[in-house]
């Protein structure tokens, strides 16, 4: 079975300062992918960032990166010079065979 | 704006009714999927369709039922709604080969 963790219900980041969410997970399967969504109070999702887990590099989409650490099954999201606007929900999710897998998700609260 | 539209964004019904909850993909998408989220929770998985057919099935209870139509539409049948129902449903969709979903804003029902 497929599993994601998200041991972290709630975190603060001052502005201007980094912040990491954590996000283990377990999978059986060789190919799969690894994703972080952004809900924000409007409670639309929004893709942030993708990692494909045969790619050793991090991937990184302007101040969002994540460390990816395969064999311990760990996947951060790390976010650079916060902003008020990355007040969020954060989700991570685990893409196998047709399914998508969604941890239970990290409150993140920026403070000004 | 995704792209993924859902119809209706409110709806509120009383317990024991049936509700039908509609999805238009992105242009080109094949892949329909539909979560719930209940009140400050993650993301459960319900069904994926693609290009008509039942592809992947998750945590969905036997009230629910879905289709997908020749135009790509999708649509989610609530039935025998109970209270325990009441929650966000998302929608989303992706392109065939690709494992991005991007989700639609999501239909609210709340269960009376």
């Amino acid at each position: 079975a497929q599993t994601v963790t998200q041991s972290q219900p709630e975190m603060s980041v001052q502005e201007a300062e980094t912040v990491t969410l954590s996000c283990t997970y377990d999978t059986s399967e060789s190919d799969y992918y690894l994703f972080w969504y952004k809900q924000p109070p409007s409670r639309q999702m929004i893709l942030v960032i993708r990692q494909e887990a045969y790619k050793q590099q991090n991937a990184t989409e302007n101040r969002f990166s994540v460390n990816f650490q395969k064999a311990a099954k760990s996947f951060s999201l790390k976010i650079s010079d916060s902003q008020l606007g990355d007040a969020a929900m954060y989700f991570c999710a685990l893409a196998g065979t047709y399914k998508y897998i969604f941890g239970t998700g990290t409150r993140l609260k920026v403070l000004a | 704006d995704s792209g993924v539209t859902q119809t209706p964004k409110h709806l509120i019904t009383a317990t024991g009714q049936r509700v039908t909850l509609r999805c238009s993909p992105r242009s080109g998408d094949l892949s329909v999927y539909w979560y719930q989220q209940s009140l400050d929770q993650g993301l459960q998985f319900l069904i994926q369709y693609y290009n008509g057919e039942e592809r992947a099935k998750g945590n969905i209870l036997e009230r629910f039922s879905a289709q997908q139509f020749p135009d790509l539409h999708s649509e989610l049948n609530l039935s025998s709604l109970e209270l325990g129902d009441s929650a966000l449903y998302f929608c989303a969709s992706s392109q065939p080969g690709v494992v991005e979903q991007y989700f639609g804003p999501g239909t609210r029902l709340t269960v009376t």
